[in-house]
């Protein structure tokens, strides 16, 4: 199956300090790439859709100029936490989805925990 | 707008037992929808999709389309199937998901 890995697993970092995130898709291209967030015992929220060579697109309520997000190339995504405060603190976690051979599945990554001190 | 519902946050059952793990959805058109597993320590992984009408690892799930429900259902439960499930709706031609708050099933011995 389809392989998704996120770098780091885990990162504490000092408030004001940036952190970013990569999500590769490991044996597929992913043409587009989703963004999410996980709170402690909560849901999954959707924080941007991220297509190959065109801006995120982000949910309403994240802000665009805190959670940088690059697609470069159809195997990796980023996404930089700015300026992070404790408040940022959360599971971050993408999913890669390939190009259309009738299967819109979604594969997702392990996560990565970031906390802010 | 559209929304996803898991009313119970935490089921328990004994090894045997069946299990039905509740999700109600609320969208005017046609929806995808689909039901994720997290196994402890793994990362979301697709159980099952109900454009696909298959049974994995023992778990069905029918779309009530008059109840806008998803429930996913299994006659036995099995211990390995203690994991977290979160029901999710795919609307129109987005690729988004949209998740629910998620059922902790926790079979017992």
């Amino acid at each position: 199956g389809a392989v998704v890995s996120q770098h780091p697993s885990r990162v504490i970092c000092k408030s004001g300090t940036s952190v970013k995130i990569e999500c590769r898709s490991l044996d597929f291209q992913a043409t587009t790439m989703f963004w999410y967030r996980q709170f402690p015992k909560k849901s999954l929220m959707l924080m941007a859709t991220s297509n190959e060579g065109s801006k995120a697109t982000y949910e309403q309520g994240v802000e665009k100029d805190k959670f940088l997000i690059n697609h470069a190339s159809l195997t990796l995504s980023t996404l930089t936490v700015t300026s992070a405060h404790p408040e940022d603190s959360s599971f971050y976690i993408c999913s890669a989805q390939g190009r259309a051979g009738g299967n819109n599945e979604q594969f997702f990554g392990p996560g990565t925990r970031l906390t802010v001190l | 707008a559209q929304r996803v519902t898991q009313p119970e946050k935490l089921l328990s059952v004994f090894k045997g037992a069946p299990v039905e793990l509740k999700c109600n959805y609320s969208y005017s058109g046609s929806p995808e929808l689909f039901w994720y597993v997290q196994y402890s320590r793994q990362r979301l992984q697709l159980l099952l999709r109900h454009i696909s009408r298959e049974s994995i690892k023992g778990f069905t799930a029918d779309l009530n389309k008059g109840e806008t429900s998803f429930h996913l259902k299994k006659p036995f439960a099995q211990e390995e199937d203690s994991a977290m499930y979160y029901c999710a709706l795919k609307w129109g031609s987005s690729y988004k998901l949209i998740f629910g708050s998620g059922t902790r099933l926790l079979v017992r011995p």
